[in-house]
């Protein structure tokens, strides 16, 4: 079974832009959530997707979006970006939304703002 | 709010030694534990779970024991390899909902 999957691996934007990243989710599964990534802040929650509905939403700003479709892909767009939005940017895939699930992890999206 | 504290690393042993990073939490509700291993240049990896109290999770030699009486979550293993050179995070979820809240890491390096 094939895992979870982000594209792109890496971008590089300048300020003020935005950005789409895209995650596949294991096939079969429901729930996706992210997750940001720094040096400096270590792993936070961005929010969750089930069934096309966000179940749950970490401390951002609505400069970073989410949305997931049908078939239970989901993006996520962070829009005028800052040099501070430069991170790791990895999706989690589960079958369920429920805490004792297990998380699945893509290997990430390396985004870089100039 | 839910929180997780790990031992600040860098961890260095030599190739057999034992291994053990302390994992302590705070949570609202009863949460589920989990001990998750980033290899260099990858995504996040499950090494093991425990979801009550008293459940030990075990897997390729790690093991961890859930302690609500003291909070904690230690991962242990007897026996280093090489290969496990890696950062470990230690992390929770509470309260339905897929929400991790993750440590700060602990980054292990095993040398021969």
């Amino acid at each position: 079974k094939a895992g979870v999957t982000q594209t792109p691996r890496y971008l590089i934007k300048t300020r003020g832009q935005q950005v789409t990243l895209s995650c596949s989710p294991i096939s079969g599964h429901r729930s996706v959530s992210w997750y940001q990534q720094t040096p400096g802040q270590g792993l936070q929650f961005l929010f969750e997707y089930f069934s096309e509905t966000q179940r749950n939403k970490g401390n951002f700003p609505g400069r970073f979006s989410g949305r997931q479709f049908s078939n239970s892909r989901s993006e996520m767009n962070v829009s005028t970006l800052e040099l501070g939005d430069s991170a790791l940017y990895l999706c989690a895939s589960s079958l369920d939304s429920r805490d004792t699930d297990t998380q699945y992890f893509g290997p990430g999206t390396r985004l870089t703002v100039l | 709010g839910d929180s997780v504290t790990q031992m600040e690393g860098p961890v260095t042993l030599s190739e057999e030694a034992f291994l053990t990073i302390n994992c302590t939490y705070t949570a609202t509700g009863y949460p589920s534990l989990f001990w998750y291993v980033q290899y260099p240049g990858e995504g996040l990896q499950l090494l093991l779970k425990a979801t009550k109290a008293d459940d030990k999770g075990s897997n390729k030699g790690f093991e961890a024991t859930y302690r609500k009486e003291t909070t904690s979550f230690h991962l242990e293993k007897g026996s280093v390899q090489v290969s496990d050179s890696a950062v470990y995070f230690c992390a929770l979820s509470v309260g339905g909902g897929n929400k991790l809240t993750f440590g700060t890491g602990t980054q292990l390096k095993v040398e021969l």
